[in-house]
Order: C-alpha cells, then structure tokens, then sequence
C-alpha cells in the first residue's frame, strides 16, 4: 500500500530533550515536507525537500531540524523541544515538486507534548 | 492578514443537506487549488483540486474557483454522515523561488451532517 509512515504516533516529551521524528515514503516521491497543525492556526509548514540532500525552511523552522539523506526518509529533528513545540505533526509527499501543486499525501500524524 | 482565510465554523446539517464551503486569499498568484478532507486523528487527504479559474465536479463534489473575486469554494450535494469531518482549502502559485513547492492552508472549516 503507498503511504507515508509517520512515528511514533504520540509523544510526551520533557524540555530541552532531543528527539526525533521520523517519516517513511514507499511511493519514490522525490518532494518531502513537514507540517504542523496548531488550533486556529491551521497547518504551517516547517520545513520542505525537493530530493535527497536539497532542504529548505518553510514558514516556521526554528526549533527544528531536517535531513534527507535517503529519498524515502525524511526525519524531523528537535534538539532543545520547547512547551510551544506542542503540536500536532504531519509528513507529506508528493512525486516532484510540480506534482506537490496537485497535492501530498500526508502521513497520519504525530502529535507531541513537551512539559 | 493570513494569505488564505477560511471560516473555521462549526458547521452542522442534517443529511441530505447541500454543503457550501468557502475560502478567499490576498495572493493573486495562486494557481493551484485544493480541497483536502481531515477525519479526526488522521492525516488531510486530498479530495479534490484545480488549476486557474472554472469549476471541476466529481461525484457529489463540485470545486470552483472565481480568480477575480480570490473566491474558492466546495459544494457538497446529497451530504452524508460520512462527510463529517474538517475541509482544508489549499493553494500554491507553483512557481520558482520563494514560492516553490509551497502550499498555503486555510484553518480549515468542521462539518457535521447529522442523520
């Protein structure tokens, strides 16, 4: 089945403590981003990768990290997390960045807790 | 202003209601258009979406879009309990540079259809 495989799925998570998300894509899409979604924010986009080792700050990246090392993976990296971190998190896909006009597939989520 | 602005609701009909959701934005180089569909604890998933001015319908679903107004909307005919959820718009100008890639959300709007 083609999809974006988001882990872990929740996590409470204490300040200043390094974590990882990580995101899988089984579909050889080249473009890769991150997003969260935040209530009467909407979704906003963190960071975004047009193919392996090409990343680029979307609308809200500090606080974060990203590699793409792999075109499948697209890892999303806190180093310090912070309570104002707590969100819920969405990987997405698509095949190219012209397809990304079209739309993604988005993973199922994260939704993180920093106390 | 928000680039995309999209009544959050809540929204409730009963079934077999029609469903009118809409969005508007400030950016004139928007091209790309999208509905995406959200259930709650799970990821958007694309529904429907166009590209420039016109209408496009699938189903019970009919997008539009009117360029001169910076009008989008998304009717839903014959609605059904199954279409509870929340309505993302999207949009991208889909060119190089800034633009890239990036895809600009609405809040999104929360409809029920009540049996």
């Amino acid at each position: 089945e083609a999809q974006v495989t988001q882990n872990p799925r929740y996590l409470i998570t204490v300040t200043g403590k390094k974590l990882t998300v990580t995101c899988s894509q089984n579909m050889n899409h080249e473009y890769m981003s991150w997003y969260r979604q935040d209530p009467g924010l909407g979704l906003r986009q963190i960071y975004y990768s047009m193919n392996v080792e090409v990343t680029d700050k979307g609308d809200v990246p500090e606080g974060y990290k990203v590699s793409r090392k792999e075109k499948r993976n697209f890892p999303l990296i806190l180093e310090s997390p912070s309570p104002n971190q707590t969100s819920l998190y969405f990987c997405a896909s698509s095949p190219n960045w012209e397809a990304s006009n079209y739309g993604y597939t988005f993973g199922s989520g994260t939704r993180l807790t920093v106390v | 202003q928000k680039e995309v602005e999209q009544d959050p609701g809540p929204l409730s009909v009963p079934e077999g209601a029609i469903v009118s959701l809409n969005c508007t934005y400030s950016n004139s180089a928007f091209q790309y258009f999208m509905w995406y569909r959200q259930y709650s604890r799970k990821g958007p998933e694309l529904l429907m979406y166009t590209y420039s001015s016109g209408n496009k319908e699938d189903g019970r679903f009919t997008a539009q879009v009117d360029k001169s107004s910076k009008y989008i909307s998304l009717f839903i005919r014959d609605s059904q309990p199954s279409d509870s959820a929340t309505y993302l718009c999207a949009m991208s100008a889909g060119g190089r540079g800034s633009t890239l890639g990036r895809l600009y959300f609405g809040r999104g709007t929360q409809l029920t259809v009540w049996p």
